[in-house]
């Protein structure tokens, strides 16, 4: 019954890969969310959608595009890997509009670039 | 954007003791909500605050949202050594689509 869920836990890949991470929300809500925790454990917002809009922070390379089946899941694409983008990724969700805008995370994944 | 300060950045308390750790804002929050990591794990709602002046609890956890809503703060009464983890407050206006903005963390440490 896992609220927020994401695979893989871990990933290592090489440079220049194509990687992708999975999230599924079974909370019935319809905004999803992708933030990226740095070394410092910085938490950053990359994208938040919902069946309406992509809202994408301005500062994720366009390497970095999500990608929503439907509404209970939001997948991270991630093309030509660099160094940099070794991180713990969260996916996270929550209801839209005027009501609470409470985010529920995923467990995380760390990805490792080698 | 706005800007979040949490403090302190780390604490090391005893057992037993209290916390208190706090966020401000640059500008005015509609929301303020903390959250706690644990180690390989992914940030857990404790507690969400939706108007100026309100003060929740959650068992030993207490949080306020300041009057002037540009400010938050989390007491721990009592701390246990699972308190140990990182908090994270995390302010939302809803002129600004929601958008949550996350503190930088503070890190707790319980030494038993």
């Amino acid at each position: 019954d896992t609220a927020v869920s994401q695979t893989p836990k871990y990933l290592v890949t090489q440079m220049g890969n194509d990687k992708s991470i999975k999230c599924e929300q079974n909370l019935g809500h319809d905004t999803m969310y992708w933030y990226k925790q740095d070394s410092k454990k910085f938490l950053k917002i990359m994208f938040s959608y919902n069946n309406k809009e992509l809202i994408i922070n301005e500062t994720v390379p366009n390497r970095f595009s999500p990608k929503s089946p439907d509404k209970a899941h939001l997948n991270l694409h991630i093309n030509s890997l660099e160094l940099g983008d070794s991180a713990v990724y969260f996916c996270a969700s929550s209801l839209y509009g005027t009501g609470p805008v409470e985010q529920y995370f995923g467990p995380g994944t760390r990805l490792t670039v080698t | 954007g706005q800007q979040l300060n949490q403090s302190p950045q780390s604490m090391f308390i005893q057992e037993g003791e209290d916390v208190s750790m706090n966020c401000t804002s640059s500008s005015i929050f509609n929301t303020w909500l903390w959250y706690k990591q644990d180690p390989g794990e992914g940030p857990v709602l404790l507690i969400a605050l939706y108007k100026a002046g309100e003060l929740t609890s959650n068992g030993r956890l207490t949080a306020q949202f300041g009057i002037t809503r540009k400010d938050s703060f989390l007491n721990i009464s009592a701390s246990i050594p699972s308190d140990v983890g990182i908090y994270f407050c995390a302010g939302s206006d809803k002129y600004n689509n929601n958008d949550m903005r996350f503190g930088a963390g503070t890190r707790l440490t319980v030494k038993p």
